[in-house]
């Protein structure tokens, strides 16, 4: 099946910028993806990008897609105590469902 | 707001139970998905519906069916519970296939099978 791959865990300080990286091996990939997970919630979408798009841009958010690596970045900027939670990277192949990755934790400390 | 509602929080079962975990949603959504959430294993696909008593597999079905009887509701069967089926149970819906729509989840029901 196809796959999805993110780092795991990543930590900073309040008022630094956070970096989540993603990649993923579908060429066929229609939309890319991610998501929020706060301690016992489900998944909220944060943001997406098409992917015949490079760059999105959505206030604190910056979402970076490389087509040629298959490489999906997420930056925080300003990332504050409220940022911390679990962040999924998934893609849509086609207009089917959704494959997520692992998620990586991110934990913001003051 | 679209409202994905999952009908437990917690639930703790014996090995050999059966087990219903039921969804509703009230947005109309033609598309509704069963994940599973394991540490270190992100979200995994075990079914999912693109309408009613429509029924996919997803990549980790053995051992689960579902039921998709009215479009609000999809129910997922443990037909014989597990130890290996404890595990953190999400449920999603979309409004319908060929689009862009956002899954939309509910907030999870945490199985423990004993």
């Amino acid at each position: 099946g196809e796959d999805v791959e993110q780092s795991l865990f990543l930590s900073v300080r309040e008022g630094d910028s956070s970096v989540i990286n993603c990649t993923y091996t579908d060429s066929s990939s229609t939309y890319l993806y991610w998501y929020k997970q706060e301690p016992g919630a489900g998944l909220q979408l944060l943001t997406y990008i098409f992917s015949n798009m490079d760059m999105k841009q959505d206030q604190r958010l910056t979402v970076l897609l490389n087509k040629k690596d298959k490489h999906l970045s997420l930056r925080i900027a300003d990332t504050q105590t409220g940022d911390s939670a679990i962040y999924f990277c998934a893609e849509l192949e086609g207009y089917s469902t959704l494959t997520f990755g692992k998620g990586t934790m991110l934990l913001v400390s003051p | 707001d679209v409202k994905v509602t999952q009908s437990s929080r917690y639930l703790v079962k014996r090995t050999g139970e059966k087990v219903f975990l039921e969804c509703v949603q009230d947005m109309d959504h033609e598309n509704m998905f069963w994940y599973r959430q394991d540490p270190g294993l992100g979200l995994r696909l075990i079914y999912f519906s693109y309408d009613v008593k429509m029924k996919e597999k997803g990549d980790i079905p053995e051992g689960y069916s579902v039921s998709r009887e009215k479009k609000e509701r999809f129910s997922l069967i443990l037909e014989s519970a597990s130890t290996n089926q404890t595990s953190m149970y999400l449920c999603a819906s979309r409004v319908r296939l060929a689009t862009n729509e956002k899954l939309f989840f509910g907030s999870g029901t945490q199985l423990s099978v004993l």
